[in-house]
């Protein structure tokens, strides 16, 4: 089955710079990517998400790359904000009725006033 | 458009007991999947259904069972319950299983504690 690494487990950044989160995952069959983040007591939320169709993809401050050569994918946050701070998962999964979505282990990032 | 509920939000229980937690997908969501989630072992797949129809299952005992009703509401049982069952467990639901409309939207989760 598939198997998702996530890299590094804990990140601290100070407001303004650049957070950088990377996953590799296992089988290439794989063909959609989400990314949620998870604040302390809530429920993970979707915040970006991209197919194997494209190299990458932005929505304001956050983006995500995929190299489907490499089998790993990033997310990239950029002027980050305390708000950003947060346990943030990547995911991987195939198309096809059997496929489940995989979760990396997670990324505790802390954005320092 | 009202998001995915899961009720009970807490649930505090004794090893040997069984318990049942629901789930209501978001409106016109056909997929509900389950995880389990603790601090040591991150987000783990349960089961998926869709259609009333278990359509994956991960590694977990026999314990921990679901079922998908027509309305695609979703139930999910563990019997025997063990102290290493304590856990949030989230269900997720999406428009489909497979194919472009796969995006997962999560609910509160149940938090479970067995003494």
């Amino acid at each position: 089955g598939e198997n998702v690494e996530q890299h590094p487990s804990t990140l601290s950044v100070q407001e303004g710079d650049s957070a950088v989160i990377k996953c590799t995952y296992s089988d290439s069959a794989s063909n959609y990517f989400p990314w949620y983040k998870q604040e302390l007591g809530k429920r993970p939320q979707l915040i970006i998400d991209i197919r194997s169709n494209v190299g990458e993809k932005k929505d304001q401050r956050i983006a995500v790359t995929l190299n489907k050569t490499a089998k790993h994918f990033s997310l990239h946050i950029t002027e980050t904000q305390p708000e950003d701070s947060a346990v943030y998962f990547c995911a991987a999964r195939a198309s096809g009725s059997a496929r489940q979505l995989t979760f990396g282990s997670g990324t505790q990032l802390t954005v320092l006033p | 458009k009202a998001g995915v509920t899961q009720t009970p939000r807490y649930l505090i229980k004794t090893r040997g007991q069984q318990v049942t937690l629901s789930c209501s997908p978001i409106s016109g969501h056909r997929s509900v999947s389950w995880y389990q989630q603790t601090p040591g072992q991150g987000l783990q797949f349960l089961f998926e259904y869709f259609s009333e129809t278990q359509r994956n299952k991960g590694n977990f005992p026999g314990r921990f069972s679901g079922r998908q009703f027509s309305n695609s509401r979703s139930e999910m049982n563990v019997s025997t319950l063990e102290l290493g069952d304590s856990a949030l467990y989230l269900c997720a639901s999406s428009l489909g299983v497979a194919g472009i409309k796969r995006e997962q939207y999560f609910g509160p989760g149940t938090r479970l504690t067995v003494t």
